[in-house]
């Protein structure tokens, strides 16, 4: 049982350059996010996806775009990645409903940007 | 603003020794509270949850948490600790109707010696 699963698990990218971070989970859920964390700052909403077909913005969107390509599948891409997207990039996702539904995470993506 | 604190960036414990790692939030209405656990270079586990009912939850691994309304804290608790549980630790809240987002207090290191 895979459940979330990141791709790829670390990168290094040169100013500039862009990237995109996939994301698919096997949970049929129907609720996807982008979360970074940054040391002593906890985890931070990038966007989410509430369901198939709509993506909205969290509390750190900027330099950042999304795709929900499908139930499974929710992709963030850098355009152009600058130093300060260094961090620690988590998927997430979780069943409609109550929002105290549970959300389940992937196990990370390490990303740095020289 | 809402937002949550983890007023600790490091608990010591000694294996055996009662632990408690502390949370306290600041949000209008009634927020669903969470716990989760991050090992070294690994996701976010989910440990467990309030919702309503009884203020004592239950969780993963021994560990429980208390919710206290009139002090606005949900502090995790385990009564003996293993050497194991050392880990980085997050509180979380979420709301009705808001499409199931969480905020996260900054984490909590808990070092559990021999």
């Amino acid at each position: 049982n895979a459940g979330v699963t990141q791709t790829p698990k670390f990168q290094v990218l040169k100013t500039g350059q862009s990237m995109t971070l996939q994301c698919a989970q096997d949970m049929n859920h129907n609720s996807m996010y982008w979360y970074r964390q940054d040391p002593g700052m906890g985890l931070r909403l990038i966007y989410y996806s509430a369901s198939e077909g709509t993506t909205d913005k969290g509390e750190v969107p900027n330099g950042y775009n999304v795709s929900r390509l499908n139930k499974r599948e929710f992709s963030l891409r850098l355009e152009s990645a600058a130093p300060s997207q260094t961090s620690v990039y988590f998927c997430a996702s979780r069943t409609a409903g109550p929002s105290g539904n549970t959300i389940y995470f992937g196990e990370g993506s390490w990303l740095t940007v020289v | 603003a809402q937002s949550v604190a983890q007023p600790e960036d490091q608990v010591n414990v000694a294996e055996g020794n009662p632990l408690t790692v502390k949370c306290t939030y600041s949000v209008s209405g009634n927020p669903y509270l969470f716990w989760y656990v991050q090992y070294p270079n690994r996701g976010l586990q989910f440990l467990l949850k309030y919702i309503t009912g009884d203020n004592l939850v239950k969780g993963s691994y021994g560990f429980e948490a208390e919710f206290n309304k009139s002090q606005t804290s949900f502090h995790l608790k385990k009564p003996s600790a293993l050497v194991s549980d050392s880990a980085l630790y997050f509180c979380a809240v979420s709301f009705p109707s808001n499409t199931g987002k969480l905020i996260f207090g900054q984490g909590t290191t808990l070092q559990v010696k021999p």
